[in-house]
C-alpha cells in the first residue's frame, strides 16, 4: 500500500475526445510524476511537477498536459486522443531531496481509446 | 532513453537465489541506484536502493560495484510471489532536472 491513489481504474474513450486522470499523492510528498506504459513496454516519462511548477518533461506532445494542486494531488489531461494513446498511466509521488528521490506509485489508469 | 540495461528474461527456481544484474556505466557519482519491479499491469513497487555501498532490507539485497557502472539485485530465497518484471533505474539529466527513467526491465519468472 503507497498511499497514492490513482482514478478512475479504468477509461474507455473514442478517437478525438478530451481525457483527465487524477492521483492523490501520499501525504507529504512533494513532487508528482506521470508515466505511459503501453503493453509489454516500461514506463515512459512524461512529465514532473514540483511543488505545482513543472520540472520535467518526456518526449510527449503538448496534448498531454498536467496540474499539480496545494494539496499536493495532480491531474494528468490529454487532449485529441489517438488510438496510440491506449495505455496504462501510472502516477508517482515522491519526496524529492538531493539526489534521493523514491517513487511511490498508484495502480494506474488503464486508458482504452477506439 | 533509458541509461540502464537489464536481461530481458531470466528464471529461477522456487527457493534459491535470483541474481539480476544491471548495467548503468554512465551513471553520475551522486545519483543512486533504484530498483522497483511490477506485477502484471500494477504500479512499480519499490524493492531497494543505494549510493556506492551495499545494501540489505526486508526484501532484497543490494550489491554495487567499485566503479558503480554495475549492480546486482539479490532475492535470496526466491517464491513463485517474486514472478515481476524487475526494474533497475537511474536519473537522467533532463532540462535541468533529473528524471527517473525506466529501460524495458527484466521479466523474471520463478518455476517451482
Amino acid at each position: 500500500e503507497t498511499g497514492v491513489t490513482q482514478s478512475p481504474t479504468h477509461l474507455i474513450k473514442t478517437r478525438g475526445q478530451q481525457v483527465t486522470l487524477r492521483c492523490s499523492s501520499q501525504s507529504g510528498h512533494n513532487t508528482v510524476s506521470w508515466y505511459q506504459q503501453a503493453l509489454g513496454q516500461g514506463p515512459q516519462f512524461i512529465f514532473q511537477y514540483y511543488r505545482e511548477e513543472e520540472n520535467g518533461r518526456g518526449n510527449f506532445p503538448p496534448r498531454f498536459s498536467g496540474l499539480q494542486f496545494p494539496n499536493y494531488s495532480s491531474e494528468l489531461n490529454v487532449n485529441a486522443l489517438e488510438l496510440d494513446d491506449s495505455a496504462l498511466y501510472l502516477c508517482a509521488s515522491s519526496f524529492t531531496q538531493g539526489a534521493n528521490e523514491k517513487l511511490f506509485f498508484g495502480s494506474g489508469t488503464q486508458l482504452s481509446v477506439l | 532513453d533509458a541509461k540502464t540495461t537489464q536481461p530481458t528474461s531470466m528464471d529461477c527456481a522456487e527457493g534459491r537465489a535470483a541474481n539480476l544484474p544491471c548495467n548503468h556505466s554512465t551513471i553520475s557519482g551522486n545519483e543512486y541506484v533504484y530498483w522497483y519491479r511490477q506485477i502484471h499491469s500494477q504500479g512499480p513497487q519499490y524493492i531497494i536502493h543505494g549510493l556506492k555501498n551495499n545494501e540489505t532490507n526486508e526484501m532484497a539485497s543490494l550489491i554495487i560495484t567499485e566503479d558503480r557502472k554495475s549492480s546486482t539485485l539479490i532475492l535470496p530465497h526466491a517464491t513463485l510471489r517474486d514472478t515481476a518484471v524487475y526494474y533497475c533505474i537511474v536519473r537522467v539529466a533532463s532540462g535541468g532536472s533529473y528524471i527517473p527513467t525506466f529501460g524495458r526491465g527484466t521479466s523474471l519468472i520463478v518455476h517451482p
